[in-house]
């Protein structure tokens, strides 16, 4: 079955600097893979997602993630962080055996600092 | 429209009540499911719909019953429920069950059983 491991529970980067967020796979079959944001009491919002083609991946806010097969990896990435970034990130893969359902990383917490 | 909308957006119920929940869309989209969400971990599937039907049950207690009556709507009926089922219940739809194209995310229903 598909699934995805999150590295690392809480990170925290000062403001201005690079943001990334480790995402690794494990899938027999080609991956669909997602990254998402919650904001707290809020739901899920998409930033962005690859299926086939470019692996590179531009999503919203900034934000981008480049699929690595040889590496089995989605890492989240953001050149300079704003404190509005501050967030839960989740990463997540399609699972073809349950209806195309996502099966969820443990998420990552942001904490941006001035 | 691209939304998946849910209502009501907070709940609080006792233990003895009975109500719904509601998830709508109408982008076309044939697979819909429901997700539960405790306060900081991710979403874990609950239920898929595919094609108006039942496909997929993730051993959910039967104090959750799920009803789909056509492709745009999607209910969630709540029976005697415990305080441990209070959570964020999140809805979501794709355009067809066999990939996860256009998967959308409603903004959730906040649970919370006293």
């Amino acid at each position: 079955a598909q699934s995805v491991t999150q590295l690392g529970s809480h990170v925290s980067v000062s403001e201005g600097a690079l943001v990334l967020l480790r995402c690794n796979y494990s899938s027999s079959v080609p991956p669909y893979l997602f990254w998402y944001v919650q904001y707290p009491n809020q739901g899920l919002q998409l930033l962005l997602k690859y299926t086939t083609g470019a692996t590179l991946v531009k999503g919203i806010n900034g934000f981008e993630a480049e699929f690595k097969k040889s590496e089995t990896s989605f890492h989240l990435t953001k050149p300079s962080a704003h404190m509005s970034d501050a967030a839960e990130y989740f990463c997540a893969v399609s699972v073809s055996n349950s209806g195309y359902a996502l099966n969820f990383g443990k998420g990552t917490s942001l904490l941006v600092t001035p | 429209d691209t939304e998946v909308t849910q209502t009501p957006k907070h709940l609080v119920m006792g233990m003895t009540n009975k109500k719904s929940l509601k998830c709508e869309q109408h982008m076309g989209h044939r697979a819909m499911y429901w997700y539960k969400q405790k306060a900081k971990k991710p979403p874990e599937l609950m239920f898929v719909y595919s094609y108006e039907k039942l496909s997929i049950n993730e051993s959910v207690p039967s104090r959750f019953s799920p009803e789909c009556p056509n492709s745009s709507l999607l209910n969630l009926h709540l029976h005697a429920l415990q305080p441990e089922d209070s959570a964020l219940y999140l809805c979501a739809s794709s355009q067809i069950p066999t990939q996860a194209i256009g998967y959308t995310f409603g903004s959730g229903t906040r649970l919370t059983v006293v």
